[in-house]
């Protein structure tokens, strides 16, 4: 069966500026969580989503957001892009979520921000 | 302030070499598990261990939580090259998977 697929694999964007990564998830799986991870940081929980409602969510700027589909494909966005935001952004598909259910990453969208 | 803290942080052994990997918190969580990571992809689930002072085996990997489901541990025997990676576990509390700091292995053949 396929994987969870996000798209870009890579991303440059220039401070102040907006992006959007895709993520869609294995099929039959409801719960789409995305993770920010860095060298400094590790991975740290941004939001997740299950049936196109916001479950969880990390403690992170509200210029980072997300949405979740009738089909389960999701998007997060970040606004206002900073030098800092740079990383590797992964989407986890899990069929029903924590705690139970284990997660199926992407390959991740490397964002760099110039 | 990170919930799992993992130790070692860098581990570089020689091929056929077994290692320990800890992975401890003061929290009490309902599940736990470890993933291995390579460059440049995401991390791939390895196991779940759900009871505490459960033993899983995975080949050469032994992977056990604590009794008190507070901590984790995963042993590697006789190292491969291909165990090379990002070892990362995540503990279950609520509804939510915290992620350890990580444990970054290299097997030198």
């Amino acid at each position: 069966k396929a994987g969870v697929t996000q798209t870009p694999r890579y991303l440059i964007k220039t401070r102040g500026q907006q992006v959007t990564l895709s993520c869609s998830p294995i099929s039959g799986h409801r719960s789409v969580s995305w993770y920010q991870q860095t060298p400094g940081q590790g991975l740290q929980f941004l939001f997740e989503y299950f049936s196109e409602t916001q479950r969880n969510k990390g403690n992170f700027p509200g210029r980072f957001s997300g949405r979740q589909f009738s089909n389960s494909r999701s998007e997060m966005n970040v606004s206002t892009l900073e030098l800092g935001d740079s990383a590797l952004y992964l989407c986890a598909s899990s069929l029903w979520g924590p705690p139970n259910y284990g997660y199926t990453f992407g390959s991740g969208t490397r964002l760099t921000v110039v | 302030t990170q919930l799992l803290e993992q130790s070692p942080q860098f581990l570089s052994i020689q091929e056929g070499e077994n290692l320990t990997v800890y992975c401890n918190s003061s929290s009490v969580f309902s599940s736990l598990q470890w993933y291995r990571q390579e460059p440049g992809e995401g991390p791939v689930l390895l196991v779940t261990v759900v009871t505490g002072g459960e033993v899983k085996k995975l080949k050469r990997l032994t992977f056990q939580f604590g009794d008190a489901r507070k901590d984790s541990s995963l042993h590697i025997t006789a190292a491969q090259p291909g165990d090379t990676g990002l070892y990362l576990c995540a503990g279950a509390t609520g509804n939510q998977f915290y992620f350890g700091t990580g444990t970054s292995l290299t097997v030198i053949p």
